[in-house]
């Protein structure tokens, strides 16, 4: 099985609609990040989280929400989805230590009409 | 603030060609620096990285120095493969905290 998974692999929604992005991991790691990719701009951080009490906003937090369940879960939110939040959604892990890899799951491809 | 530049792509080489994709990076301090892969369709991986000026990162025939006068982290091999077609992207993380901030990314295509 996959260290770190994302559900749903693939969503199409409408404008306004709430939308929830989750992702779990079994590698033991405290440390959780929400990444969007879009071409031509690689990735950008959104939110981050330290641990279950730690929740912090990155580059692009505007227009999203998380929610950190318990250490093996991050889970994503779009309140009210706009069309420019189109985009390829990553969620990483990383170890307390500062060896530095971050281990990322097979991303979400959300579409926004 | 932090930034990563890479060279745009698409790289376009034939099998057994050299391999060279510039990354420059902008930071205060000595931020460790990362050479992350992204192979169709997949999550991004750690392909190498160097965490100190002089260092060199390696990993399955790829290369890169880390060099603190040029505020470079170039990517190198000898002689790529059609499996090495994928997008690579240079990633620095400042000293001290955790996250990462990425360059655009560049993606390599190779044809038999």
């Amino acid at each position: 099985d996959a260290d770190v998974t994302q559900t749903p692999r693939n969503r199409i929604t409408k404008t306004g609609k709430r939308i929830m992005l989750e992702c779990s991991q079994t590698k033991g790691h405290d440390r959780m990040y929400w990444y969007r990719q879009d071409p031509g701009l690689g990735l950008r951080l959104i939110y981050y989280s330290f641990d279950v009490k730690d929740i912090n906003k990155g580059e692009i937090s505007d227009g999203y929400s998380v929610s950190r369940q318990a250490q093996a879960k991050f889970s994503l939110s779009l309140e009210s989805a706009i069309p420019n939040q189109t985009a390829l959604y990553f969620c990483a892990t990383s170890d307390q230590g500062y060896t530095d890899t971050q281990y990322f799951g097979p991303g979400t491809r959300l579409t926004v009409l | 603030g932090d930034s990563v530049t890479q060279m745009e792509g698409p790289v376009t080489l034939s099998e057994e060609a050299f391999l060279t994709i510039n990354c420059t990076y902008t930071a205060t301090g000595y931020p460790s620096l990362f050479w992350y892969v992204q192979y169709p369709g997949e999550g991004l991986q750690l392909l190498l990285k160097a965490t100190k000026a002089d260092d060199k990162g390696s990993n399955k025939g790829f290369e890169a120095t880390y060099r603190k006068e040029t505020t470079s982290f170039h990517l190198e091999k000898g002689s790529v493969q059609v499996s090495d077609s994928a997008v690579y992207f240079c990633a620095l993380r400042h000293s001290g905290y955790s996250t990462l901030t990425f360059g655009k990314g560049t993606m390599l295509l190779v044809s038999p």
